[in-house]
């Protein structure tokens, strides 16, 4: 596609059930990011990939999430045992090596009950 | 560490009126420094930036920044508002490209006629 394209765009689940989010990003980008959006926090780094090296997960908030990137495309952040801090809007964003324009996705907004 | 301080986390203004977003930062090294624009059910969107060429910096749809080293700051204007400028708008920094933008945690803009 043209664009970042996440998946779903809308999760609604139950405390401590697994949930798997996922990220297409822009083909021939070799960054891609993942951030989350919570209301009047801004934007939460949580990891980076850049091609094929270790990915930066300096962000994430606890061994519960985790996230690979199959292939250098498609990425999938998977929260495990999930909480209702959890809940809040997922962002995905790619860009070429080297470019700080990043293109971000719309986001997936998870709901946590 | 980086770190960006946006003053305000809502800023409301007339149309045709001065635009002002206050972004103030923190950086160890020489920054690199971004605004980006999340319009209504929209994802983000790179605004401007500034990578250590001319300190004034002029972006899409009219908006400039001027990066001021001796007042760490890095605020965003634009002469005169527009009803499609609202919208909700971040501050990022990166110590070089191609790492993590730290963002700050936004200001929303609105526009009244």
């Amino acid at each position: 596609g043209a664009g970042v394209s996440q998946s779903p765009s809308n999760k609604v689940t139950e405390k401590g059930k697994d949930v798997e989010l996922r990220c297409d990003p822009i083909s021939g980008h070799t960054a891609l990011y993942w951030y989350r959006q919570s209301l009047g926090q801004g934007l939460e780094f949580l990891i980076y990939f850049q091609g094929n090296s270790a990915p930066d997960k300096s962000g994430l908030p606890s061994d519960r999430f985790s996230a690979e990137r199959t292939g250098g495309s498609v990425s999938t952040l998977t929260i495990q045992r999930t909480q209702q801090e959890d809940s809040a809007v997922y962002l995905c964003a790619s860009s070429f090596a080297g470019d700080e324009k990043l293109f971000f996705g719309s986001g997936t907004q998870l709901s946590v009950l | 560490a980086q770190s960006v301080t946006q003053l305000g986390s809502h800023v409301s203004v007339s149309e045709g009126a001065l635009v002002l977003l206050r972004c103030n930062y923190s950086s160890s090294v020489p920054p690199y420094l971004f605004w980006y624009v999340q319009y209504p059910n929209q994802g983000l969107q790179l605004l401007l930036k500034y990578t250590s060429a001319a300190t004034l910096v002029k972006g899409i749809n009219g908006f400039e920044a001027e990066f001021k080293k001796s007042e760490t700051s890095f605020h965003l204007t634009k002469p005169s508002a527009h009803m499609s400028d609202a919208a909700e708008y971040f501050c990022a920094v990166s110590p070089k490209g191609n790492t993590p933008l730290v963002f700050g945690k936004g200001t929303r803009l609105s526009v009244i006629a």
